[in-house]
């Protein structure tokens, strides 16, 4: 079965860092790109990042660029976001997701983790 | 980033057909795909509509999707009750170079 596994989620307080992991299995990996979605509490969705199946590409929604980093190990079967200079405003809950046309990043998400949450406070 | 635009909410009583519109530009809809996600309280995102009017496997043929220049519709023939859900369109955004969600659309079951 194929299976997303999102983690790393919690509190922190605004200005510091997470990293989100998201576990991949069932199928290859190392063949997809893949992307990550946020909701914040009683919102819609935003993307947030898009990497290469090869990882050497990479997209970012302008509210997060250059403070997120979207990463992958192929050899775990792992993508990450790390996430620096965290705001209120980054309060979400994160997906991580499988675009179901393998190396094509612009076809629908297919697959989706059950998401983790992240929540800046002081 | 900009969004697709859709109504906030729609509704129908069961057995009747609900459509949700979705606006974009030339950029993401006119150029591309558009993809429908339904999302159940509490849970991810669920695939509903694909390469704009494509089924996933266990789709309900009930759902269909068709988009005209730069607009998409989702299309919900014969509503029934576990239809109630929140319903966004997608489509990636060539200027931008971003996948694009609209801004959903809560449907009620009367």
């Amino acid at each position: 079965q194929v299976h997303l596994v999102e983690s790393g989620g919690g509190v922190v307080q605004p200005g510091r860092s997470l990293r989100l992991s998201c576990a991949a299995s069932g199928f290859i990996f190392s063949s997809y790109g893949m992307h990550w979605v946020r909701q914040a509490p009683g919102k819609g969705l935003e993307w947030v990042a898009v990497i290469w199946y090869h990882g050497s590409n990479k997209y970012y929604a302008d509210s997060v660029k250059g403070r997120f980093t979207i990463s992958r190990d192929n050899s775990k079967n792992t993508l990450y976001l790390q996430m620096e200079g965290l705001r209120a405003e980054d309060t979400a809950m994160y997906y991580c997701a499988r675009p179901y046309g393998g190396n094509s990043i612009t076809s629908a998400f297919d697959i989706w983790g059950q998401g983790t949450m992240v929540t800046v406070s002081s | 980033q900009s969004e697709l635009t859709q109504p906030p909410s729609a509704s129908g009583t069961p057995g009747q057909r609900v459509t949700i519109f979705c606006s974009g530009s030339t950029s993401n809809i006119r150029a591309n795909s558009v993809n429908w996600y339904q999302q159940l309280p509490g849970t991810a995102p669920k695939l509903l509509i694909f390469s704009t009017n494509q089924r996933p496997s266990g789709v309900p043929d009930r759902f269909s999707g068709s988009k005209s220049g730069t607009s998409a519709s989702l299309a919900i023939s014969g509503l029934q009750s576990e239809d109630e859900a929140d319903y966004y369109c997608a489509a990636w955004d060539d200027s931008l170079d971003a996948s694009v969600f609209g801004t959903g659309t809560k449907v009620t079951v009367l």
